[in-house]
């Protein structure tokens, strides 16, 4: 099936610091989502992006496409103790419905 | 409105025992999806189902199966359980077959003993 490396594997952060992580395949995908999940839940949308180069916002949270179609970006800007958590991408491939997830990426912040 | 609901919440299973897992997707959604997230590790895709017709299936043996209802609800349904099952099991809904994303449920933590 597809590999989708995210990194870092974790994070340890100061509180009002800005975070920066990746994720990359060795395919191409059409779509690239990313979803936070914290401990006894399930995972949730953050950003949806569906065009190479795509840059788009949700609040202090901004994702990028890459122009290869290869890898996507998430960036977290002043972040706050209640962005801890467990951070997944996933991607859709050109055929097909099912939707392939990262390794995720642990987020700590400390007050 | 509600989001997606799954039950149970917890299941404890003996090895060899078969175990139905349930799935009520957001009203108005038609398309559900079963991802198994191991501890660790990203969810991983079982089963698609849109409009009550399968539309993907991932790579898991065919002791998974699962069915959508016509009131879109779903049920994952695993035979022969092996240790290596225990994980959570997540269900997703979207309107339409869901290549813009889903909305996943909280999940039903399986664990064989």
């Amino acid at each position: 099936g597809q590999q989708l490396n995210q990194s870092p594997q974790s994070m340890f952060i100061q509180e009002g610091e800005d975070v920066s992580m990746n994720c990359t395949s060795s395919s191409i995908f059409n779509t690239w989502l990313w979803y936070k999940q914290e401990p006894g839940e399930g995972p949730v949308l953050l950003i949806a992006l569906y065009k190479a180069g795509e840059l788009t916002s949700n609040g202090r949270l901004t994702a990028q496409f890459g122009i290869t179609r290869k890898d996507s970006f998430l960036n977290i800007s002043a972040s706050i103790p209640s962005d801890v958590g467990i951070y997944f991408c996933a991607g859709l491939p050109n055929t097909g419905n099912q939707f392939y997830f990262g390794t995720g990426t642990s987020l700590t912040v400390i007050p | 409105d509600a989001g997606v609901t799954q039950s149970p919440t917890h299941l404890i299973k003996t090895r060899g025992q078969h175990v139905t897992l349930r799935c009520s997707p957001i009203s108005g959604h038609k398309s559900v999806s079963w991802y198994q997230q191991v501890l660790g590790q990203g969810p991983q895709f079982i089963f698609q189902y849109y409009e009550k017709e399968e539309r993907g299936r991932g790579n898991f043996p065919d002791r998974f199966s699962a069915r959508q209802f016509p009131n879109y609800s779903s049920e994952l349904n695993v035979n022969a359980l092996l240790l290596g099952d225990s994980a959570l099991y997540l269900c997703a809904s979207s309107r339409g077959q869901g290549r813009s994303g889903y909305t996943f449920g909280s999940g039903t933590r399986l664990t064989v003993v």
